[in-house]
């Protein structure tokens, strides 16, 4: 089973830059997460799916940040524009149901490392 | 969100067992206590969770107190492939079926050969 896949794997931008960042699921995973990881720190939810609908994107913050899941598959999530303190590690991971193993555990992608200069 | 506390680091010899505590005073009766790690450029993983009984698995084993305050996990033979940042987390219900993860700062174990 392909795990969840993230791309670009590394950017560099200037401050002002617009920069975008691809997640695809694992297949069948209805809920798809976008967190934000900051050095030396836990990752932080930005947004939560429910399939095309974002159901929590509380933390998000919205004057330069956006994202979406067309079709609920694959979701994209854009900064602009982008801060120096933009600089962190951008994760996305999904879950299904958990109507097998009921853990509703999340599958992470290896995340997107993003440099702002 | 329920909280977790963690020691910053550990350390462990290669082929020992890990005890990697996990304190949650204020944890709720729904609360399940799941346990991910991350290894160094990575994404998180899922190693283990539990509710009230003791849970073993083939990656570790978790313990959990009786009142549910806190929690062990148990890795019985440290490798240096686990090296990594263990994160406890207490796993809230968010509404629409599904669950939202709470990250704290972990705790990163260091293995030494």
């Amino acid at each position: 089973e392909a795990g969840v896949v993230q791309s670009p794997r590394y950017k560099i931008i200037e401050k002002k830059q617009p920069v975008a960042f691809w997640c695809n699921p694992i297949s069948g995973h209805n809920t798809l997460y976008w967190y934000r990881q900051n050095l030396g720190q836990g990752p932080e939810l930005l947004i939560r799916y429910e399939n095309e609908e974002a159901v929590d994107d509380s933390q998000l913050p919205k004057d330069r940040f956006s994202a979406e899941r067309l079709k609920g598959v694959d979701s994209t999530l854009k900064i602009q524009p982008a801060e120096l303190g933009d600089s962190a590690v951008y994760l996305c991971a999904s879950s299904s149901r958990g109507l097998i193993s009921g853990s509703y555990e999340q599958y992470f992608g290896p995340g997107t490392r993003l440099t702002v200069t | 969100d329920a909280k977790t506390t963690q020691p910053n680091s550990m350390e462990s010899n290669e082929e020992e067992p890990v005890h990697l505590p996990c304190n949650h005073s204020t944890i709720s009766g729904t609360d399940y206590i799941h346990w991910y790690r991350q290894l160094p450029s990575q994404g998180p993983e899922y190693v283990i969770h539990g509710l009230t009984s003791n849970v073993n698995n083939r990656m570790a084993s978790l313990a959990i107190a009786e009142d549910r305050k806190s929690s062990t996990l148990i890795l019985h033979r440290a490798t240096l492939r686990d090296a990594a940042v263990y994160y406890c987390i207490l796993r809230s219900y968010s509404g629409a079926g599904s669950y939202q993860l709470t990250f704290g700062k972990g705790t990163k174990l260091s293995v030494i050969p």
